[in-house]
């Protein structure tokens, strides 16, 4: 149990397009999803956190104009970077938060490539 | 705010080492560690977790870290690696008392096992 998906695994857009990711707990419902982005040889970054039904809560220096964030439902979390840019590449990582317990599992992560 | 210090980058070691990888944190507070693995080409795994009680933790794969609270330490370790054990190796701490669910990674350590 606690299969978190993530979709599409792999992305490559071209500067300036909107790029969304999203998010999928499987098997469980997840309150609260977190987002993440890992750059090469570099650890993770939260860049955000994601509560369904309410706005998410960004990190210090994460643009949210740029990375919308949507909790639609108890499963789904999505993540759009907007009028993305070639900096933006990177491997944008999604973990879902099961109730009753403060750990997290986390999706296989996407890579977007800017070109 | 929270940080994570990883001791080593790159660890090489031949199969059968003893394996122990270093994790110190900074905020002195209420905390949960985890130790997450990241096999090649696979989405993060939690390999044990320490919340309470016995400060010695058994995860998977024989694997185990010890929570030493006044060092602020949470090393891994394992006594006989294998080839298979080649990933990269997260520590990661939650803040029990303020940041529901909020993971702070290290910088991760990479664990190459040759046979």
């Amino acid at each position: 149990g606690a299969v978190v998906s993530q979709h599409p695994s792999w992305v490559i857009c071209k500067s300036g397009t909107s790029v969304k990711i999203e998010c999928r707990s499987l098997d469980f419902q997840a309150t609260t999803m977190f987002w993440y982005r890992q750059f090469p040889k570099q650890s993770l970054m939260l860049m955000a956190t994601s509560n369904e039904g309410s706005k998410a809560t960004y990190e210090q220096g994460v643009e949210k104009d740029k990375f919308l964030i949507n909790h639609a439902s108890l499963t789904l979390s999505t993540l759009t970077v907007t009028s993305a840019h070639p900096e933006d590449s990177s491997f944008y990582i999604c973990s879902a938060h099961r109730g009753g317990r403060n750990e997290q599992f986390f999706g296989p992560g996407t890579r977007l490539t800017v070109l | 705010a929270q940080s994570v210090s990883q001791h080593n980058h790159h660890v090489i070691l031949s199969e059968a080492a003893s394996l122990e990888l270093g994790c110190n944190y900074s905020y002195g507070g209420t905390v949960n560690l985890f130790w997450y693995v990241q096999y090649p080409g696979q989405h993060l795994q939690l390999l044990l977790k320490y919340f309470s009680g016995d400060p010695l933790v058994k995860g998977i794969k024989g694997f185990e870290a010890e929570f030493i609270k006044s060092k602020f330490s949470f090393n891994l370790r394992k006594p006989s690696v294998q080839w298979s054990d080649t990933a990269e190796y997260f520590c990661a701490v939650i803040d029990g008392g303020t940041s529901y669910g909020k993971l702070t990674f290290g910088q991760g350590t990479i664990l190459t096992v040759h046979p």
